[in-house]
């Protein structure tokens, strides 16, 4: 059973716009929470967390929005640009130690020109 | 650079050999680990070394032996695999302490080919 799911295998979003990127965990416990991009042939790239104390964490163009109660968080790229098209992970934690984190199946964002 | 360094980027092998994937991290961080991502899987842990002392397999099959002979290097050796093996290879290191988690950085990946 997934502990940490990416229910959008793919989404497609045109340049300019918002992309939105959708994660959902199971286990009451996680309390720390990363996104990972993935461009082909290299490993995942740290890219933006948040703790449960927060309910939103922004850098730039990227922004982490969570809802404990919903067990949800999402990923907003605003304005979403081609270089960000990538395969997106959603990640959790019981602790915030960097040890046992759950990953979601990954979601591929398309922006398109 | 990354930071973190994984040979060889591809590998194919017998399922009869004897190999080895190799990590190197240049970042002083004090914790490894060796990730599996297989096709349309979420990544998956195998090992992790925690000041060089393995703390979680995972119940990662026995062909499957991680070493780690000091805190910048982790090495997992690959005998009589299965094609089912046949996946994308992660090593990622972190700094771990008390007060908070720097986050992981990963290696580019060994893509492994069993036939």
């Amino acid at each position: 059973d997934q502990q940490v799911k990416q229910n959008s295998p793919s989404l497609s979003v045109q340049e300019g716009r918002i992309s939105i990127l959708n994660c959902d965990y199971t286990n009451s416990m996680f309390d720390y929470f990363l996104w990972y991009k993935k461009y082909p042939a290299e490993g995942p790239t740290f890219l933006i967390s948040i703790s449960s104390i927060k309910d939103k964490n922004e850098d730039g163009r990227f922004t982490v929005f969570l809802n404990k109660s919903a067990k949800h968080l999402s990923l907003h790229i605003v304005p979403s640009q081609p270089g960000d098209s990538a395969v997106y992970f959603c990640a959790a934690s019981a602790t915030n130690y960097g040890q046992n984190f759950v990953f979601g199946p990954g979601t591929r964002l398309s922006v398109l020109p | 650079e990354t930071g973190v360094t994984q040979t060889p980027r591809h590998l194919v092998m017998g399922m009869t050999n004897k190999k080895s994937l190799k990590c190197e991290q240049h970042l002083g961080h004090n914790a490894m680990y060796w990730y599996k991502q297989s096709a349309k899987k979420p990544l998956e842990l195998m090992f992790v070394y925690n000041f060089k002392e393995q703390t979680e397999n995972n119940s990662v099959p026995s062909r499957f032996s991680p070493e780690c002979p000091n805190s910048s290097h982790l090495f997992l050796h690959l005998h009589t695999l299965q094609p089912e093996d046949s996946a994308l290879y992660l090593c990622a290191s972190s700094q771990i302490n008390r007060d908070r988690d720097y986050g992981y950085t990963f290696g580019s990946g060994t893509r492994l080919t069993v036939v």
